[in-house]
């Protein structure tokens, strides 16, 4: 079981659509991060939030947008995506940010019609 | 930016066979993790290294730090079918970000 819970597990959707992937942690990690990841190949960085504040973003277009409501939630809000943006989506949380163990969710698989 | 070299990129054994992964980098590292991702699954922390020369071992796994912290590898011995997945290691960037570069990740299939 993991103590990072993403939903949705699946989600399609088409390119004017405007949806968002949610993602929970109670294990009061202050670091949390969403990562892309396409098949065959390693998780890619999107967004470092730091004590629910946005300290990296990857040069991720704009049509990805991060929000950290509180310390336990995260969410990634899509709108008028591409075809190439489907991928596993995952969130991760980690007690701080500096060298420390991620914990990953399971991931939302995003098709973009 | 900081890279780091991971071979080989597949790795198919017979159930009972030694694995090993390797990790290579141009430059000295701070740490270096060890992750696996189960198919159709999520990546899943195994270890952490730190310290020059370091070797620390989970049952059957043994995951070694070069002296020089420019290299890790992860042995795993007598291979399980439960030993299926893609193990990745993966360096943290400097700053302190969080930031996590992972390898290109070693795909290992067990044949029973």
């Amino acid at each position: 079981d993991t103590e990072v819970t993403q939903t949705p597990k699946h989600l399609v959707m088409g390119m004017t659509n405007k949806k968002s992937l949610k993602c929970e942690q109670h294990m009061g990690h202050r670091a949390m991060y969403w990562y892309k990841q396409k098949a065959k190949k390693p998780p890619e960085l999107m967004f470092v939030y730091s004590y629910e504040k946005l300290s990296i973003n990857e040069s991720v277009p704009s049509r990805f947008s991060p929000e950290c409501p509180n310390s336990s939630l995260l969410n990634l809000h899509l709108h008028a995506l591409q075809p190439e943006d489907s991928a596993l989506y995952l969130c991760a949380s980690s007690q701080a940010t500096g060298v420390q163990p991620q914990h990953f969710g399971d991931g939302t698989r995003l098709s973009i019609l | 930016g900081q890279q780091v070299m991971q071979i080989p990129q597949y790795q198919h054994v017979q159930e009972g066979e030694d694995f090993t992964t390797y990790c290579n980098s141009s430059t000295t590292l701070s740490n270096i993790q060890w992750y696996k991702q189960r198919p159709g699954g999520h990546p899943v922390f195994l270890i952490q290294l730190v310290k020059s020369g370091e070797v620390k071992k989970q049952k059957r796994l043994t995951f070694q730090f070069g002296e020089a912290k420019k290299n890790s590898s992860l042995h795993i011995t007598a291979t399980q079918t439960t030993d299926v997945g893609t193990y990745f290691c993966a360096v943290s960037a400097s700053g302190n970000t969080g930031k996590l570069i992972f390898g290109q990740g070693t795909t290992l299939q067990v044949k029973p």
